[in-house]
C-alpha cells in the first residue's frame, strides 16, 4: 500500500541552528500536506502545497513539493524553542483520506 | 462550537471493558474522520464519514472497532473487548468538504489506556 516515510526521525539542534525534514512518497501525490504537533497536543495543519516544484514560505519555515510530486521538504532557518514539536507531512490516499507520515521530532537546545 | 471537541480526554479501561469515544467536529463540516495515534508514531487513518455516511472503514483494526455519524454531525468511536494493543491516542479530525484537498482540523484526541 502507500507508505509515505520521513527523514530524520529525530533531530536535536542549537537554538538559532537551521532545520530541515524530508517527506517521501511510495506514489505520486495530487497534493501534500504539513502538519506540527506539539508535545502533548494534537496535530495543526500548517500548509499545502499542490504544485509540482512549488515553494512556499511562512516567516522562517519554508516548504517545498518536488518536481515528480512525490517528495516534499521543510526547512527551518534559525530555530528557536518554540519550533520544537513533531512535523508531519501528509499525502492524499484516494479520494477522501490522508496518510501521514512517520514524523520528524524536532528539540532546540537553548 | 469553536473547533474539534473530544471526550473524555483520558479513559482508563481495564481489558475487555467497553468503551466509547465522542467527536464534535466544527459545525458545518461535512467530513469526519477517525485516527488512531500509537506513542512516537504518526496518526493512523481509521475510518471515515462524508455527513452520516461511513465511505471508508478500511483502517478499522478489528471488527471490535465500530464508529459512526448518525445524524451527520456528532460521531462514537466504540471498541469492544479492549485489549492492551488498544492503548493510543484516538484523534478525531474534520474538514469542511468531502475531498482531500483542504485542510484537517483535529480534536485534542482522547488518550486510552488499557490496563
Amino acid at each position: 500500500g502507500q507508505q509515505v516515510m520521513q527523514i530524520p526521525q529525530y533531530q536535536h539542534v542549537q537554538e538559532g541552528e537551521d532545520f530541515t525534514t524530508y517527506c517521501n512518497s511510495s506514489t505520486t501525490l495530487s497534493n501534500i500536506q504539513w502538519y506540527k504537533q506539539r508535545p502533548g497536543g494534537h496535530p495543526v495543519f500548517l500548509i499545502q502545497l499542490v504544485k509540482s516544484g512549488e515553494v512556499k514560505k511562512q516567516k522562517r519555515l519554508t516548504f517545498q513539493f518536488g518536481e515528480a510530486k512525490k517528495n516534499s521538504s521543510l526547512h527551518i532557518t534559525a530555530t528557536q524553542t518554540t519550533d520544537v514539536g513533531t512535523y508531519f507531512c501528509a499525502g492524499p490516499s484516494g479520494t477522501y483520506k490522508y496518510i501521514f507520515g512517520t514524523g520528524t521530532r524536532l528539540k532546540v537546545l537553548a | 462550537g469553536a473547533g474539534v471537541s473530544q471526550s473524555p480526554r483520558y479513559k482508563v479501561a481495564k481489558r475487555g471493558q467497553d468503551v466509547a469515544l465522542r467527536c464534535d467536529p466544527i459545525s458545518g463540516h461535512v467530513s469526519l474522520f477517525w485516527y488512531q495515534q500509537a506513542l512516537g508514531q504518526g496518526p493512523e487513518f481509521l475510518t471515515y464519514f462524508q455527513n452520516e455516511a461511513q465511505l471508508d472503514k478500511s483502517g478499522l483494526p478489528s471488527d471490535r472497532f465500530f464508529a459512526e455519524r448518525p445524524e451527520g454531525s456528532v460521531s462514537t468511536l466504540k471498541i469492544q473487548r479492549t485489549q492492551q494493543e488498544d492503548s493510543a491516542v484516538y484523534l478525531c479530525a474534520s474538514r469542511t468538504g468531502g475531498l482531500s484537498n483542504t485542510e484537517a482540523f483535529f480534536g485534542q484526541g482522547t488518550r486510552l489506556t488499557v490496563v
